[in-house]
């Protein structure tokens, strides 16, 4: 089962800043929150993760609450292209079968002009 | 930039038909993965590879579907024989081995309709 907990939908509009929560409140010491998001009939893209500290990069940032049992991915200045099902992801690093992507049924983003 | 491919996109069969995926990681990735989504739902892992050999395989239906990465780069998932419940889209990604670049790149995808 997967780890966290993210609404079902949300909608922004165009140009705003889209502020997608996440709750983990089962996470352990080393996992880490990754964010993925999934264009409709495309595959799921990789947009950031984080361990305890902010972090942003060119598409989002994500803020990580200091007891680290939830989250926020924030796109800055959302378009239409921004519309997709976003998944908050709790899981250790690397490539072992311990580190395997449970996807749960993320957050239905929409972007309204 | 660098995809990883599949094919074919669609794919139609009857049920009790023999089927295949095929997938072409990025080069240099020795991590593949082979996932399937039910529509509404997110993508669940089928099987790891770690180039030639299966790392996590126990949520692949073992007596109907079967993978295989033969020397470690290109990969193949097939079903026989296909049931209805196959229907869904199945997903290719692939990763380096490396603890500090973990980022998993997905393919298109393939779509099964099973009839």
């Amino acid at each position: 089962d997967a780890k966290t907990t993210q609404p079902t939908s949300m909608d922004c509009a165009e140009g705003r800043a889209a502020n997608l929560p996440c709750n983990h409140s089962t996470i352990s010491g080393n996992e880490y929150v990754y964010w993925y998001r999934q264009i409709h009939s495309q595959g799921p893209q990789y947009i950031i993760h984080g361990l305890k500290n902010n972090e942003t990069n060119e598409m989002a940032s994500l803020i990580i609450t200091e007891d680290r049992k939830s989250s926020t991915l924030i796109l800055p200045h959302a378009t239409l292209r921004d519309t997709a099902v976003y998944y908050c992801i709790v899981r250790f690093p690397g490539y072992s079968s311990a580190s395997k992507i449970i996807f749960g049924s993320g957050t239905r983003l929409s972007i309204r002009p | 930039e660098a995809e990883v491919a599949q094919s074919p996109r669609y794919k139609i069969t009857e049920k009790s038909q023999a089927v295949a995926f095929w997938c072409d990681p990025i080069s240099g990735h020795a991590t593949l993965y082979w996932y399937r989504q039910i529509l509404g739902q997110g993508p669940e892992l089928l099987v790891q590879f770690q180039d030639e050999s299966v790392v996590d395989d126990s949520q692949l239906p073992k007596d109907r579907f079967s993978a295989e990465r033969l020397k470690g780069v290109d990969s193949t998932l097939k079903i026989q024989p296909a049931e209805l419940g196959d229907s869904a889209m199945y997903l290719c990604a692939s990763s380096l081995v490396d603890r500090a670049s973990d980022t998993q790149y997905f393919g298109p995808g393939t779509r099964l309709t099973v009839l």
